[in-house]
């Protein structure tokens, strides 16, 4: 078992939906909780960091982190089509420590 | 936001030669940098962990005398895969850990070895 689970999809949206992704963990020991957003053949692109459970809001992004559960999730609302990427979770045990990453979920957004 | 910078960008070469692939921190002082390997439609796998100044800490199933970590300064890391081999073929991805603890990952480094 993987210690970070994340859908592959690939998930399809009309333009101007709401993207949902999650990810779930299975090490209670990860506190720090990251979205990264990658386009192909591109380094990836750091969108929301957490390290509390509830939500953290940044512009169109949405991040909820529930540690009971272990279960992370990231919203995008009113998705454009440049939202379509991959989108990788990624977590640590301590701040800056290294990151164990999820295998990505690929979104494409449909004008 | 931070800036790092890979380089080259993509390369191919030979195989049995090595390569020499370079990762800066351009507007901040890095003394931890990571490397990544992501192979077509998969996640990003920590190789190492590279310190400013000391040996690198490589994962398990890393063959540390094949990737070769220098971390020779605070805004530089460079990862050299030696005697490389069509398997190597690879895109490879440093990051490095800002004094804020936030990770800037560089552009990548597509590696095709022939």
């Amino acid at each position: 078992q993987k210690e970070v689970e994340q859908d592959p999809g690939p998930l399809s949206v009309p333009e101007g939906a709401i993207v949902s992704l999650n990810c779930t963990y299975s090490n209670s020991a990860f506190q720090y909780f990251m979205w990264y957003r990658q386009y192909s053949r591109k380094g990836p692109e750091l969108l929301m960091y957490t390290y509390s459970s509830g939500n953290k809001e940044d512009g169109r992004f949405t991040a909820q982190v529930d540690k009971s559960s272990k279960y992370i999730s990231l919203f995008i609302r009113d998705s454009q089509p440049s939202d379509s990427a991959t989108y990788l979770c990624a977590m640590s045990v301590a701040a800056g420590n290294k990151l164990t990453f999820g295998g990505g979920t690929r979104v494409l957004v449909k004008p | 936001g931070a800036v790092v910078s890979q380089h080259p960008s993509w390369v191919i070469c030979k195989s049995g030669t090595s390569v020499k692939i370079e990762c800066r921190s351009l507007d901040f002082q890095a003394t931890t940098m990571f490397w990544y390997r992501q192979f077509p439609k998969q996640s990003l796998m920590l190789m190492a962990t590279s310190n400013e100044g000391s040996k690198a800490t490589y994962e398990q199933g890393v063959e540390k005398d094949k990737f070769l970590i220098n971390h020779a300064s605070l805004t530089l890391s460079t990862l050299t895969v030696t005697s490389a081999h069509p398997e190597d073929s690879s895109f490879y991805i440093c990051s490095a850990r800002a004094p804020d603890y936030e990770q800037y990952f560089g552009p990548g480094t597509r590696l095709t070895v022939t």
